[in-house]
Protein backbone atom coordinates (compact mmCIF):
# COMPACT_ATOMS: atom_id res chain seq x y z
CA UNK A 1 0.00 0.00 0.00
CA UNK A 2 0.99 3.76 -0.60
CA UNK A 3 2.53 4.80 2.62
CA UNK A 4 3.89 8.15 1.35
CA UNK A 5 1.84 11.08 0.46
CA UNK A 6 3.76 14.00 -0.74
CA UNK A 7 2.41 17.44 -0.82
CA UNK A 8 2.06 19.45 -2.99
CA UNK A 9 1.16 17.21 -5.69
CA UNK A 10 2.48 19.73 -8.32
CA UNK A 11 4.49 22.75 -7.63
CA UNK A 12 6.08 25.26 -10.43
CA UNK A 13 8.52 28.01 -9.54
CA UNK A 14 10.92 30.47 -11.22
CA UNK A 15 14.50 29.43 -11.49
CA UNK A 16 16.68 30.58 -8.50
CA UNK A 17 14.06 29.86 -6.41
CA UNK A 18 13.50 27.53 -3.06
CA UNK A 19 11.29 24.62 -3.48
CA UNK A 20 10.11 22.28 -0.81
CA UNK A 21 8.19 19.04 -0.88
CA UNK A 22 6.70 17.56 1.97
CA UNK A 23 6.10 13.55 2.79
CA UNK A 24 4.16 12.24 5.60
CA UNK A 25 3.74 8.13 6.53
CA UNK A 26 2.35 6.23 8.51
CA UNK A 27 4.08 3.76 10.19
CA UNK A 28 7.60 3.25 12.18
CA UNK A 29 10.19 3.28 9.83
CA UNK A 30 14.61 2.48 9.43
CA UNK A 31 14.96 5.45 6.97
CA UNK A 32 13.15 7.64 4.96
CA UNK A 33 14.68 8.88 1.13
CA UNK A 34 13.93 10.77 -1.27
CA UNK A 35 14.07 10.30 -5.09
CA UNK A 36 14.04 11.87 -8.28
CA UNK A 37 12.27 10.67 -11.49
CA UNK A 38 12.64 12.14 -14.95
CA UNK A 39 9.68 12.19 -17.27
CA UNK A 40 9.29 8.49 -18.63
CA UNK A 41 12.38 7.08 -16.79
CA UNK A 42 13.63 5.06 -14.10
CA UNK A 43 14.22 6.82 -10.43
CA UNK A 44 17.46 7.95 -9.12
CA UNK A 45 17.92 8.01 -5.59
CA UNK A 46 18.60 11.54 -3.93
CA UNK A 47 19.58 11.19 -0.23
CA UNK A 48 18.70 8.86 2.45
CA UNK A 49 17.73 10.03 6.17
CA UNK A 50 17.91 7.90 9.16
CA UNK A 51 15.24 7.53 11.49
CA UNK A 52 17.60 8.80 14.31
CA UNK A 53 18.89 11.55 12.09
CA UNK A 54 16.98 15.04 11.67
CA UNK A 55 18.64 16.95 9.25
CA UNK A 56 20.83 15.69 6.22
CA UNK A 57 22.40 17.75 3.36
CA UNK A 58 23.58 17.14 0.43
CA UNK A 59 24.90 20.14 -2.22
CA UNK A 60 21.60 21.50 -2.85
CA UNK A 61 19.34 19.06 -1.28
CA UNK A 62 18.60 19.33 2.47
CA UNK A 63 16.21 16.77 4.21
CA UNK A 64 14.52 17.11 7.24
CA UNK A 65 12.42 14.28 9.43
CA UNK A 66 10.18 14.12 12.07
CA UNK A 67 9.51 10.88 13.57
CA UNK A 68 6.82 12.34 15.96
CA UNK A 69 5.03 14.16 13.19
CA UNK A 70 6.04 11.32 10.54
CA UNK A 71 7.16 13.52 8.13
CA UNK A 72 9.75 14.59 6.20
CA UNK A 73 10.60 17.69 4.16
CA UNK A 74 13.05 17.97 1.34
CA UNK A 75 14.34 21.80 0.11
CA UNK A 76 15.98 22.29 -3.10
CA UNK A 77 17.75 25.04 -2.97
CA UNK A 78 18.79 27.84 -5.58
CA UNK A 79 16.99 26.06 -7.97
CA UNK A 80 17.31 25.14 -11.92
CA UNK A 81 15.82 24.06 -15.08
CA UNK A 82 17.46 20.85 -15.29
CA UNK A 83 15.83 20.09 -11.73
CA UNK A 84 12.42 19.91 -13.41
CA UNK A 85 11.30 16.00 -12.18
CA UNK A 86 8.71 14.22 -9.86
CA UNK A 87 10.15 13.98 -6.65
CA UNK A 88 9.35 10.48 -4.68
CA UNK A 89 9.90 10.00 -0.78
CA UNK A 90 10.18 6.25 -0.34
CA UNK A 91 10.18 4.08 3.37
CA UNK A 92 11.35 0.97 4.57
CA UNK A 93 9.50 0.05 7.40
CA UNK A 94 11.34 -0.73 10.75
CA UNK A 95 10.12 -4.69 10.46
CA UNK A 96 13.40 -4.47 8.19
CA UNK A 97 13.69 -7.73 6.22
CA UNK A 98 14.36 -7.13 2.35
CA UNK A 99 10.77 -6.37 0.88
CA UNK A 100 10.51 -3.25 -1.21
CA UNK A 101 10.42 0.55 -0.35
CA UNK A 102 6.51 2.00 0.12
CA UNK A 103 6.61 5.11 -2.15
CA UNK A 104 4.67 8.21 -2.04
CA UNK A 105 2.64 9.65 -5.27
CA UNK A 106 5.00 12.41 -5.35
CA UNK A 107 5.25 15.57 -6.31
CA UNK A 108 5.71 17.23 -9.76
CA UNK A 109 8.17 20.16 -9.98
CA UNK A 110 8.78 22.29 -12.55
CA UNK A 111 11.27 25.21 -12.89
CA UNK A 112 10.33 28.06 -14.63
CA UNK A 113 13.32 29.23 -16.82
CA UNK B 1 30.23 -1.08 -11.66
CA UNK B 2 26.51 -2.14 -11.70
CA UNK B 3 23.77 -1.58 -14.09
CA UNK B 4 20.91 -2.98 -14.48
CA UNK B 5 19.04 -3.62 -17.89
CA UNK B 6 14.96 -3.56 -19.12
CA UNK B 7 13.51 -4.76 -22.45
CA UNK B 8 11.77 -4.03 -23.85
CA UNK B 9 11.17 -0.07 -23.53
CA UNK B 10 8.00 0.36 -24.82
CA UNK B 11 5.26 -2.64 -25.75
CA UNK B 12 1.98 -2.22 -26.77
CA UNK B 13 -0.39 -5.16 -26.33
CA UNK B 14 -3.70 -6.56 -26.71
CA UNK B 15 -6.32 -7.56 -24.05
CA UNK B 16 -5.49 -11.52 -23.79
CA UNK B 17 -2.50 -11.83 -25.07
CA UNK B 18 0.62 -13.02 -22.76
CA UNK B 19 3.60 -10.66 -21.39
CA UNK B 20 6.89 -10.88 -20.67
CA UNK B 21 9.30 -8.32 -19.18
CA UNK B 22 12.74 -9.12 -18.70
CA UNK B 23 15.53 -7.52 -16.15
CA UNK B 24 18.90 -8.51 -15.62
CA UNK B 25 21.48 -6.82 -13.49
CA UNK B 26 25.16 -6.78 -14.57
CA UNK B 27 28.25 -6.20 -11.47
CA UNK B 28 27.33 -7.35 -8.51
CA UNK B 29 26.06 -11.36 -7.02
CA UNK B 30 23.03 -12.29 -5.63
CA UNK B 31 21.19 -9.14 -5.31
CA UNK B 32 17.63 -8.47 -4.18
CA UNK B 33 15.57 -7.74 -7.18
CA UNK B 34 12.01 -5.71 -7.23
CA UNK B 35 9.33 -5.53 -9.74
CA UNK B 36 7.47 -2.26 -9.64
CA UNK B 37 4.75 -0.82 -11.38
CA UNK B 38 3.96 2.96 -11.54
CA UNK B 39 0.39 3.69 -12.41
CA UNK B 40 0.03 7.14 -14.81
CA UNK B 41 0.30 10.18 -12.52
CA UNK B 42 0.57 7.67 -9.43
CA UNK B 43 3.67 6.58 -6.80
CA UNK B 44 5.52 3.17 -7.94
CA UNK B 45 3.50 -0.01 -6.45
CA UNK B 46 5.69 -2.68 -5.21
CA UNK B 47 4.52 -5.91 -7.20
CA UNK B 48 6.90 -8.77 -6.48
CA UNK B 49 10.76 -9.14 -4.65
CA UNK B 50 13.31 -12.13 -4.80
CA UNK B 51 15.84 -12.69 -2.53
CA UNK B 52 17.64 -15.68 -4.57
CA UNK B 53 17.09 -17.82 -7.73
CA UNK B 54 13.80 -19.31 -7.58
CA UNK B 55 12.33 -17.42 -5.05
CA UNK B 56 9.84 -14.71 -5.29
CA UNK B 57 7.61 -12.95 -2.99
CA UNK B 58 4.35 -11.10 -3.71
CA UNK B 59 3.03 -8.35 -2.65
CA UNK B 60 -0.65 -7.76 -4.03
CA UNK B 61 -2.83 -10.60 -6.07
CA UNK B 62 -2.81 -9.89 -9.37
CA UNK B 63 -3.11 -11.07 -12.91
CA UNK B 64 0.98 -11.18 -13.33
CA UNK B 65 3.64 -13.08 -12.42
CA UNK B 66 7.45 -13.55 -11.66
CA UNK B 67 10.59 -15.69 -12.18
CA UNK B 68 14.15 -15.67 -10.74
CA UNK B 69 15.51 -18.00 -13.22
CA UNK B 70 18.99 -16.85 -13.13
CA UNK B 71 20.49 -14.85 -10.06
CA UNK B 72 20.74 -11.99 -12.13
CA UNK B 73 17.64 -12.12 -14.13
CA UNK B 74 14.03 -11.03 -13.04
CA UNK B 75 11.06 -11.82 -15.47
CA UNK B 76 7.79 -10.52 -15.05
CA UNK B 77 5.14 -12.34 -16.60
CA UNK B 78 1.12 -12.88 -17.86
CA UNK B 79 -0.71 -15.73 -19.52
CA UNK B 80 -3.42 -13.48 -20.54
CA UNK B 81 -3.38 -8.97 -20.08
CA UNK B 82 -6.04 -6.79 -18.78
CA UNK B 83 -6.64 -3.40 -19.62
CA UNK B 84 -5.83 -2.60 -15.80
CA UNK B 85 -1.95 -4.17 -16.81
CA UNK B 86 -1.41 -0.72 -18.71
CA UNK B 87 1.64 1.38 -16.56
CA UNK B 88 5.30 1.96 -16.66
CA UNK B 89 7.34 -1.25 -15.39
CA UNK B 90 10.24 -0.76 -13.14
CA UNK B 91 12.73 -3.60 -12.14
CA UNK B 92 14.86 -2.60 -9.26
CA UNK B 93 17.99 -4.23 -7.03
CA UNK B 94 19.12 -3.30 -3.50
CA UNK B 95 22.32 -2.39 -2.52
CA UNK B 96 22.45 -1.50 1.54
CA UNK B 97 19.24 0.69 2.09
CA UNK B 98 19.72 2.02 -1.54
CA UNK B 99 17.57 0.48 -5.18
CA UNK B 100 18.97 1.02 -7.82
CA UNK B 101 16.07 1.36 -10.89
CA UNK B 102 16.33 0.22 -14.75
CA UNK B 103 15.08 2.40 -17.33
CA UNK B 104 11.64 1.14 -17.03
CA UNK B 105 9.14 -0.62 -19.64
CA UNK B 106 5.93 1.14 -20.54
CA UNK B 107 3.17 -1.12 -21.09
CA UNK B 108 -0.05 -0.44 -23.21
CA UNK B 109 -2.61 -2.63 -23.07
CA UNK B 110 -5.94 -2.23 -25.65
Amino acid sequence: SQQGEEDPQALSIQEGENATMNCSYKTSINNLQWYRQNSGRGLVHLILIRSNEREKHSGRLRVTLDTSKKSSSLLITASRAADTASYFCATENSGGGADGLTFGKGTHLIIQP
Amino acid sequence: SQTIHQWPATLVQPVGSPLSLECTVEGTSNPNLYWYRQAAGRGLQLLFYSVGIGQISSEVPQNLSASRPQDRQFILSSKKLLLSDSGFYLCAWRLGYEQFFGPGTRLTVL
